[in-house]
């Protein structure tokens, strides 16, 4: 096991729910990261938080909101979702600066819209 | 934005054979890195092997190795002797030497290992 943990394992929403999706990391890292992976496609880079600050948003749809209140938790906050947003949603953390500072990831939420 | 193409959405090997998977990247840059990452199935994805681009080493891991060619902007994955437990989806990745960079993955190849 790696340590960034994700909660909860798996989410079945409806489109008006409202619901959050928690990420912890446990290994003193400075960014974390929220990702998509659907099958067949690349991993979508969401959101990156680099020192509590967001630095990358790639035009993600308003629906998904980031919070990163300090460096070690991170969180995904969904609201009217659509079914085409059901995926695993992984989360991953690393150093940001200089050196070949590899992610590690979270065992993901598998996210199903209805 | 840089680009990873995985051009082999699927492969399988026989059981202790050698499987090689593919990688190639598009870059401008001359300082970075490259990882490949392994995504069991219902598991966590985690870190098999990197390289640094100005190393002109391979990298080697146990079973697994790298075919880092540069100038072709290539980096495959050799995993030798392969077992039931390297059944998984094989992402690459690169990331620019730069502080801060984001990782760029490809769409990854998933491997059966025949028994």
């Amino acid at each position: 096991e790696t340590g960034v943990t994700q909660t909860p394992r798996h989410l079945v929403m409806g489109m008006t729910n409202k619901k959050s999706l928690k990420c912890e990391q446990h290994l003193g890292h400075n960014a974390m990261y929220w990702y998509k992976q659907s099958a067949k496609k690349p991993l979508e880079l969401m959101f990156v938080y680099s020192l509590e600050e967001r630095v990358e948003n790639n035009s993600v749809p308003s629906r998904f909101s980031p919070e990163c209140p300090n460096s070690s938790h991170l969180f995904l906050h969904l609201h009217t979702l659509q079914p085409e947003d059901s995926a695993l949603y992984l989360c991953a953390s690393s150093q940001a600066d200089r050196g070949i500072n590899e992610q590690f990831f979270g065992p993901g939420t598998r996210l199903t819209v209805l | 934005a840089q680009t990873v193409t995985q051009s082999q959405p699927e492969m399988s090997v026989q059981e202790a054979e050698t499987v090689t998977l593919s990688c190639t990247y598009d870059t401008s840059e001359s300082d970075y890195y490259l990882f490949w990452y392994k995504q069991p199935p219902s598991r966590q994805m985690i870190l098999v092997i990197r390289q640094e681009a100005y190393k002109q080493q391979n990298a080697t891991e146990n079973r697994f190795s790298v075919n880092f060619q540069k100038a072709a902007k290539s980096f495959s994955l050799k995993i030798s002797d392969s077992q039931l437990g390297d059944a998984a989806m094989y992402f690459c990745a690169y990331r620019s030497a730069e502080a801060g960079n984001q990782f760029y993955f490809g769409t990854g190849t998933s491997l059966t290992v025949i028994p």
